[in-house]
């Protein structure tokens, strides 16, 4: 079946601008997870969605980093006025459940690059 | 807070030499812990699991001990391949924070020579 998919795959931006990230979980999946992973700080949680509830953003670095899932499905990372720092592999995950300790399936990433 | 150390890589070893990357953890309640492998151009994948003390997650020939005692969960392996050469990351959650939110150890590169 398909896996966890993310677009693009790929994102060079110019600092200042802003950019969206797009990840399609596993269907089905209740539990979509976010993460960073770059070379200063390896890999690092950024939100967690469960179902329709409010996400937990506590790993979110800063103001600028915001996301949504709509539907319970499709979620968006949006990064505003992007920096060089923002510079990283954005991955996304997605689990049947939550609560248990259930596997967490990876997309392939969103490799973003701002000059 | 929650965190994982692992050992630095590179680690180079020549096919069919024997494997121990080393993993330890701080944990504010009682973590699932987890070893995760990138190879080359993919994505991350779940390599084995163990969720309480003394269980022993395997898989691919890979084996990991969940060690309370010494909060230590060391991925072993007998006999490496070339295949093998990937990056391997420990991990652990704890239900209830951020769902089941992965912290992650820095990862240690795996190279096997021919």
């Amino acid at each position: 079946g398909a896996g966890v998919s993310q677009s693009p795959s790929n994102k060079v931006t110019e600092k200042g601008k802003d950019v969206e990230l797009r990840c399609d979980p596993i269907s089905g999946h209740t539990a979509l997870y976010w993460y960073r992973q770059s070379l200063g700080q390896g890999l690092e949680f950024l939100i967690y969605f469960q179902g329709n509830s409010a996400p937990d953003k506590s790993g979110l670095p800063s103001d600028r980093f915001s996301a949504e899932r709509t539907g319970g499905s499709v979620s968006t990372l949006t990064i505003q006025r992007t920096q060089q720092e923002d510079s990283a592999v954005y991955l996304c995950a997605s689990s049947l459940l939550a609560g248990v300790s259930g596997e967490q399936f990876f997309g392939p990433g969103t490799r973003l690059t701002v000059l | 807070g929650n965190s994982v150390t692992q050992m630095e890589g590179p680690v180079t070893l020549s096919e069919e030499a024997f494997l121990t990357i080393n993993c330890t953890y701080t944990a504010t309640g009682y973590p699932s812990l987890f070893w995760y492998v990138q190879y080359p151009g993919e994505g991350l994948q779940l390599l084995l699991k163990a969720t309480k003390a003394d269980d022993k997650g395997s898989n691919k020939g890979f084996e990991a001990t969940y060690r309370k005692e010494t909060t230590s969960f060391h991925l072993e392996k007998g006999s490496v391949q070339v295949s093998d050469s990937a990056v391997y990351f420990c991990a652990l959650s704890i239900v209830g924070n951020a769902g089941n939110m992965l912290t992650f150890g820095g990862g240690t590169r795996l190279m096997v020579k021919p």
